[in-house]
C-alpha cells in the first residue's frame, strides 16, 4: 500500500467517449502530480497542483482537463482523446512542491487504452 | 536546467551476480538525487535518495547508490541480484525548486536469469 490510490486501474474508451482518473492521498500532502508514462518515453509532468492551485500545465493538450477540489483528491478529466493518448497515468504527492526535490510518493496508475 | 541520462535500456544480470545500473545527472545546482523502481503493473517505489548527507546511500532490498560529483553520477549497485529485483529502474534529479524541476531518467530494465 503506497499511500496514495488511483481508480480506476484500467481503462478502455473510444475517442468519444468521456471519462475520468481519481487520485486519493491521504498523508497530509499538499501538492499532487499527474505523470504520463508511455513505452520507451522518459515519464512527462503534466500537471503539478500546490494548495490546490495548478502552479505548472506542461503544454498538455486540451483533451486533458485536471481538477483539485482539495489537497486530498486530483481527478483527470478525459475527453475526445486519441489513440496515442494510451498510456499510464501516475499520480503522486508530496508535501508541498518545494519540497518535491526530496521525493515523492506515487500512485499504482491507470493503465489507460484509447480505441 | 536538470537532465538525467540512463546507459543501457536493459541489463541481463544472473542471480547472484552484481548489480550495477548507471545514472549520470547535469544540474546548474547542488541536485537531489533518486532511485526509483517500478514493478510491473505497479507505481514507481522511492528505493533511495542523495540530499548532500552521505554520498554513500543506502535504499531499501540492499540496494545502494554513491554520489560522485566529479563524475557527474549516481549509479545504483546490489551485491547479489535476486529474481525478485527484475524490474525497471528510473534515476531523477531535482533542484529542490518544484515540480518542473523533478526530472526522470528514461528508465532501466533488469531482468535476473536464473
Amino acid at each position: 500500500e503506497t499511500g496514495v490510490t488511483q481508480t480506476p486501474r484500467h481503462l478502455v474508451m473510444g475517442m468519444t467517449n468521456k471519462k475520468s482518473l481519481k487520485c486519493e492521498q491521504h498523508l497530509g500532502h499538499n501538492a499532487m502530480y499527474w505523470y504520463k508514462q508511455s513505452a520507451k518515453k522518459p515519464l512527462e509532468l503534466m500537471f503539478v497542483y500546490n494548495f490546490k492551485e495548478q502552479t505548472e500545465n506542461n503544454s498538455v493538450p486540451s483533451r486533458f482537463s485536471p481538477e483539485c477540489p482539495n489537497s486530498s483528491h486530483l481527478f483527470l478529466h478525459l475527453h475526445t482523446l486519441q489513440p496515442e493518448d494510451s498510456a499510464l497515468y501516475l499520480c503522486a504527492s508530496s508535501q508541498d512542491e518545494l519540497t518535491s526535490g526530496r521525493g515523492q510518493q506515487f500512485g499504482p496508475g491507470t493503465r489507460l487504452t484509447v480505441l | 536546467a536538470q537532465s538525467v541520462t540512463q546507459l543501457g535500456s536493459h541489463v541481463s544480470v544472473s542471480e547472484g551476480a552484481l548489480v550495477l545500473l548507471r545514472c549520470n545527472y547535469s544540474s546548474s545546482v547542488p541536485p537531489y538525487l533518486f532511485w526509483y523502481v517500478q514493478y510491473p503493473n505497479q507505481g514507481l517505489q522511492l528505493l533511495l535518495k542523495y540530499t548532500s548527507a552521505a554520498t554513500l546511500v543506502k535504499g531499501i532490498n540492499g540496494f545502494e547508490a554513491e554520489f560522485k560529483k566529479s563524475e557527474t553520477s549516481f549509479h545504483l549497485t546490489k551485491p547479489s541480484a535476486h529474481m525478485s529485483d527484475a524490474a525497471e529502474y528510473f534515476c531523477a534529479v531535482s533542484d529542490g525548486s518544484g515540480g518542473q524541476n523533478f526530472v526522470f531518467g528514461p528508465g532501466t530494465r533488469l531482468s535476473v536469469l536464473p
